[in-house]
């Protein structure tokens, strides 16, 4: 089985431009969140995403916005961007909100992530 | 707000010991608490997860025990091996499905 993926893996933008990311979940999981990780810190949550709808957002710029598609994939975009904003920007996927998905009750499984860097 | 703190923030260890990585949180109030490990540039890779009524979890050579009232967890990697190295990650969950992420521990096992 597919697990998390995301598109692109690494891309390089300069200032005042604008990125999409995109992610797909695991077949079957119904809820997408994404993190930004800034390098040597952990992630920092930015959206949650369940059946299209939101349901959480961090403590993020109005520069940065998401949606889910019917099929349950995920964009993230952020628009002009700052040399702030190069970081990994992880997808992760769980069954719904709260509960059930893989070996136990919330589990989050990540994506391999999208590698920004914005010059 | 919740703060996750994970210590040592690096170690080294010979092949072959025990590695004991510290997890503490400030809220009590989880609903479950994931370990996660990182290799250089990689995404994260679940390793662990403990529900809020369990105290430790099993997989392996990796245990992880739960004290929710202390706030805090511990993951223990028996018999630790060059192939463990990596960024160990604690994130805790408080029923919404976000998790709060400490910094980290960075491993190196040396052969």
């Amino acid at each position: 089985d597919a697990g998390v993926t995301q598109s692109p893996t690494h891309l390089i933008k300069t200032r005042g431009q604008h990125v999409t990311l995109r992610c797909s979940p695991i077949s079957g999981h119904k809820s997408v969140s994404w993190y930004q990780q800034v390098l040597g810190q952990g992630p920092q949550f930015i959206f949650q995403y369940y059946e299209k709808e939101e349901r959480g957002r961090g403590n993020f710029p109005d520069r940065f916005s998401a949606r889910q598609f019917p099929n349950y994939s995920s964009e993230l975009n952020v628009n002009a961007l700052l040399l702030g904003d190069s970081a990994l920007y992880l997808c992760a996927s769980s069954f719904k909100p709260g509960l059930a998905g893989g070996r136990g009750t919330g589990e989050l499984f990540f994506g391999e992530g999208s590698r920004l860097t914005v010059l | 707000k919740q703060e996750v703190t994970q210590i040592p923030a690096a170690l080294s260890v010979p092949e072959g010991e025990n590695l004991v990585l510290n997890c503490s949180f400030t809220d009590s109030a989880i609903y479950n608490l994931q370990w996660f490990r990182q290799d250089p540039g990689k995404g994260l890779t679940s390793l662990l997860l403990i529900q809020s009524s369990q105290r430790e979890q099993t997989s392996g050579r990796l245990n992880a025990s739960l004290d929710k009232s202390s706030g805090r967890s511990t993951l223990y990697i028996a018999a630790s091996q060059p192939g463990d190295s990596a960024t160990y990650l604690c994130a805790v969950s408080s029923g919404n499905n976000r998790l709060a992420f400490g910094k980290g521990n960075q491993v190196v096992v040396i052969p």
